[in-house]
């Protein structure tokens, strides 16, 4: 178990579907980042808040929404998403909004598209 | 642009063996570099490298920075089943935007 949680595990959706992606942290953290990864590829970096404000945005596809309600809480919503969106998504949280400081990593949510 | 280049890309030992993975990086107006594990999900962090020439260490693990050739190892010593991962590095600038390397893939066999 991480000490970062990400809801849910596992999800499927078709084309048309709107979800949403949850993670949480409760270690204080002050950046929560957004990650997209691909069968034996890297993480690629999608977003980065720092203090609840979103610092970057990688080019991200506007069907991806980042929202951070609070210091503790991130969500990842999707719309209109493609089937070449399949991978499995990571958020992490660092102490200090720096990503060269080591992250924790969630155990990410798989989702699918059909 | 940042180029990050991991070797072996993939890597097959017995436990007991050791093993040393490589990351060769490009980046400008270098920062840090940092290795983390990833087996079936979430990435693990190990190490934080900052300057050349000093060894980190953890358990069987050690890792150093060579800034001027600009590179770094992962040593791993009496290999384990549990050391089977992904292994990767991101070296990091001083802006925000930083990329991982494609992976060393570990696979030690009982």
């Amino acid at each position: 178990d991480t000490e970062v949680t990400q809801t849910p595990k596992h999800l499927v959706m078709g084309m048309t579907n709107k979800k949403s992606l949850k993670c949480e942290q409760h270690m204080g953290h002050r950046a929560m980042y957004w990650y997209k990864q691909k069968a034996k590829k890297p993480p690629e970096l999608m977003f980065v808040y720092s203090y609840e404000k979103l610092s970057i945005n990688e080019s991200v596809p506007s069907r991806f929404s980042p929202e951070c309600p609070n210091s503790s809480l991130l969500n990842l919503h999707l719309h209109a998403l493609q089937p070449e969106d399949s991978a499995l998504y990571l958020c992490a949280s660092s102490q200090e909004p720096d990503p060269s400081r080591p992250q924790h990593f969630g155990d990410g949510t798989r989702l699918s598209i059909l | 642009e940042d180029k990050v280049v991991q070797s072996p890309l993939s890597l097959v030992v017995h436990e007991g063996d050791t093993v040393t993975l490589n990351c060769s990086y490009e980046v400008t107006n270098f920062r840090s570099l940092l290795w983390y594990k990833q087996e079936k999900k979430a990435p693990t962090f190990l190490f934080m490298l900052t300057s050349s020439g000093i060894e980190k260490k953890s358990g069987r693990l050690s890792s150093i920075l060579d800034k001027k050739e600009l590179f770094s190892i992962l040593n791993i010593t009496a290999t384990q089943t549990g050391d089977s991962a992904i292994y990767l590095c991101a070296p990091h600038n001083y802006g925000q935007n930083f990329v991982f390397g494609p992976g060393t893939r570990l696979s030690v066999l009982p």
